[in-house]
């Protein structure tokens, strides 16, 4: 079975400029999570998909970050315009249930805004 | 919200010696709670979950321990070999949602 599937897996910007990131869940899972993760801390929920619908997006930076996932499979990430504190590592990770337990993370991009 | 408290930051051992992580939550109505291995360049991979009706539950070398009435868990590595080498991270779901919470990491380096 494949597992979930990210990329770009690296991204450098220079800082205003916009970035955007793919994720691929496992075949199957209904839910997507899109996490951050800063240098030497755990990851962090930004926005998680109950299929098509975003249900809790209360954690996403609305000003400069937005989210789809048409067609309740893939999903893309945005940051416009990046700055500084962007840069961490963006995981995916899907779950085959509703109830938030066993999620499965993708490898992740990392960014670096310069 | 809920918050998750994970000790120690770095734990290094022996090759063969036990390895214990220790994690608090503070959310009482928290009641899942998985660990991810995390290596270097790649996302976290889950190893073993515990639910809150469960006090132990054990997968080979690996073992988690709840205790409901302190808020605490724990992760117990028997026999540690060198590719157990990672950072760990212990998470707890809130019962309200599905959101997780996760610890800042163990850093454990086990020395051949």
């Amino acid at each position: 079975e494949a597992g979930v599937v990210q990329s770009p897996r690296y991204k450098i910007i220079e800082k205003k400029q916009p970035v955007a990131f793919w994720c691929n869940p496992i075949s199957g899972h209904n839910t997507l999570y899109w996490y951050r993760q800063n240098l030497g801390q755990g990851p962090e929920l930004l926005i998680r998909y109950e299929n098509e619908e975003a249900v809790d997006d209360s954690q996403l930076p609305k000003d400069r970050f937005s989210a789809e996932r048409l067609k309740g499979v893939d999903s893309t990430l945005k940051i416009q315009p990046a700055e500084l504190g962007d840069s961490a590592v963006y995981l995916c990770a899907s779950s085959p249930t509703t109830s938030g337990g066993e999620q499965y993370f993708g490898p992740g991009t990392r960014l670096t805004v310069t | 919200g809920e918050n998750v408290e994970q000790h120690p930051s770095t734990l290094s051992v022996q090759e063969g010696d036990s390895a214990v992580i220790k994690c608090t939550y503070s959310d009482s109505a928290s009641n899942y709670f998985p660990w991810y291995k995390q290596e270097l360049g790649k996302g976290p991979q889950l190893i073993i979950d515990i639910r809150s009706n469960v006090g132990e539950k054990k997968d080979q070398r690996i073992a988690v321990t709840l205790n409901k009435t302190a808020k605490h868990f724990s992760l117990h590595i028997t026999e540690t070999q060198p590719e157990d080498s990672a950072v760990y991270f212990c998470a707890a779901r809130e019962a309200s949602g599905s959101r997780l919470t996760f610890g800042e990491g163990t850093q454990l380096t086990v020395n051949p």
